[in-house]
C-alpha cells in the first residue's frame, strides 16, 4: 500500500523557517517524480515545488521560488522542503504527492497524496 | 504561467448528470487530471490521461476535451459526490515549468 506520511509542521515567525519531511514507502519511491501541494485555508490547492526521480528536475511556483528548497534522499525514501524567509500568505496545509508520468500522451497527475501538514506564519 | 479556469459552484439534482468544466491554454498540450475533495481530507485522483479512472472510482465518474477544455462528468450524481473538485495539468508555458490547478469547483447535490 502506497504511503505518504507528512511531518515538520508548525507555528513559525514571520521570518522564520520551518523543514518539512513526507516519509514514502509501499512503492519504488527513487522511480517516481514527487511535488508539494500547499492549501490555504478555505482556499484552492496550489502547486508548490516538484522534483524529478534522481533530482535532476528541480522547478518551483513563483510564489516561493528563491524562499523554499525542495530536496529528496531516496535511500531513505523521503521528500523534503525547505522553507526560509516565511510569510503570513505561505500559511496552509502542505502536502505531499507522488507524480505518474504517462509523457507520449502528455498525461500527467498526481496519483497518491498525503494527509497534508499545517504550517501557521504568525507573529 | 498558465491559469485554469474553474467555475466556482454547480448544483445537481441527486440521481441527475452534472459536468465540471475547466478552461485553459496548458490543457491543448496536456490531459487534465481532476482530484475530489471532502472538507479536512486530502485530495482524491479520480480521472486521468484521456478518460481514466484510478481503481476504487466509480464508473459515473467520467472525463473528456476538446481544445481548451476539459470536463468530469458525473451521470447519476450521489450524495456522497458532494465535494470540492480540481483540475490540473502540466504548464509549460514561457520559461515556466510546473504544474497549475483550476481554483475548484464546489459541487453540491440536492
Amino acid at each position: 500500500e502506497v504511503q505518504l506520511v507528512e511531518s515538520g509542521g508548525g507555528l513559525v515567525k514571520p521570518g522564520g523557517s520551518l523543514r518539512l519531511s513526507c516519509a514514502a514507502s509501499g512503492f519504488t519511491f527513487s522511480s517516481y517524480s514527487m511535488n508539494w501541494v500547499r492549501q490555504a485555508p478555505g482556499k484552492g490547492l496550489e502547486w508548490v515545488s516538484s522534483i524529478s526521480s534522481s533530482s535532476s528536475y528541480i522547478y518551483y511556483a513563483d510564489s516561493v521560488k528563491g524562499r523554499f528548497t525542495i530536496s529528496r534522499d531516496n535511500a531513505k525514501n523521503s521528500l523534503y522542503l525547505q522553507m526560509n524567509s516565511l510569510r503570513a500568505e505561505d500559511t496552509a496545509v502542505y502536502y505531499c504527492a507522488r507524480v505518474n508520468i504517462v509523457a507520449t500522451i502528455g498525461s500527467y497527475y498526481f496519483d497518491y497524496w498525503g494527509q497534508g501538514t499545517l504550517v501557521t506564519v504568525s507573529s | 504561467s498558465s491559469e485554469l479556469t474553474q467555475d466556482p459552484a454547480v448544483s445537481v439534482a441527486l440521481g441527475q448528470t452534472v459536468r465540471i468544466t475547466c478552461q485553459g491554454d496548458s490543457l491543448r498540450s496536456y490531459y487534465a487530471s481532476w482530484y475530489q475533495q471532502k472538507p479536512g481530507q486530502a485530495p482524491v485522483l479520480v480521472i486521468y490521461g484521456k478518460n481514466n479512472r484510478p481503481s476504487g472510482i466509480p464508473d459515473r465518474f467520467s472525463g473528456s476535451s476538446s481544445g481548451n477544455t476539459a470536463s468530469l462528468t458525473i451521470t447519476g450524481a450521489q450524495a456522497e459526490d458532494e465535494a470540492d473538485y480540481y483540475c490540473n495539468s502540466r504548464d509549460s508555458s514561457g520559461n515556466h515549468l510546473g504544474w497549475v490547478f483550476g481554483g475548484g469547483t464546489k459541487l453540491t447535490v440536492l
